[in-house]
């Protein structure tokens, strides 16, 4: 079945990179998604790349995909406190239906 | 300007209450769903509509009504609340079902059954 996993902790110091894992089950074309949970907050999409590129780049934020294995990543650059969230890879067949599967998330911890 | 809203923020209530959330979402989206999200921050899915009819209806006790009026409102009415219901559920809404759409999630409703 479809199932995504991710470790669930990081920590890491202000102005290092921070780079957060996720590896999904589903073959078929996909969306895969990084959405980003604040404190007391529902969920914000940070990013999303489709199962047929291999990188994508949108300011501090760099998403690898290797489809090879079904391993997703998400870098950030020179992280802030301000990044201390939990942060949720999810994917979406691109086939349609309406559910999208959601890993456990990532609680990022930022140290000054 | 919400583009999903939720009511209430917090709910406190007392084991076999029957208690209603409400949500509604101004982006017109034909979409919505509501998650469950437990105090480990596992996020679960319960229901979906689309277009007002019931898509997505995961293992859910029956105690768990969800309504939708109307394109926009999606609301969950919980029965008999018991103390495992205790947890902050999140409505959320998408424009269709294709392609990368994302997915606009409310402020969440806390819910605690004492």
């Amino acid at each position: 079945g479809e199932d995504v996993e991710q470790s669930l902790f990081l920590s890491v110091r202000e102005g290092d990179s921070s780079v957060i894992n996720c590896t999904y089950t589903d073959s078929s074309s996909t969306y895969l998604y990084w959405y980003k949970q604040e404190p007391g907050a529902g969920l914000q999409l940070l990013t999303y790349i489709f199962s047929n590129m291999d990188m994508k780049q949108d300011q501090r934020l760099t998403v690898l995909l290797n489809k090879k294995d079904k391993h997703l990543s998400l870098r950030i650059a020179d992280t802030q406190t301000g990044d201390s969230a939990i942060y949720f890879c999810a994917e979406y067949p691109y086939t349609g239906g309406f559910k999208t599967i959601f890993g456990a998330g990532t609680r990022l911890f930022v140290k000054a | 300007d919400t583009a999903v809203s939720q009511t209430p923020k917090y709910l406190v209530t007392q084991m076999g209450n029957d208690k209603s959330i409400k949500c509604e979402q101004n982006l017109g989206h034909d979409t919505m769903y509501w998650y469950k999200q437990d105090s480990k921050k596992f996020l679960k899915i319960m229901f979906s509509y689309n277009n007002k009819e019931l898509i997505i209806n995961e293992t859910v006790p029956n105690r768990f009504s969800p309504k939708s009026p109307d394109k926009a409102h999606l609301n969950l009415h919980i029965n008999s609340l018991e103390l495992g219901d205790s947890a902050v559920y999140f409505c959320a809404s998408r424009a269709g079902s294709r392609n990368y759409n994302e997915q606009f999630f409310g402020p969440g409703t806390r819910l605690t059954v004492l």
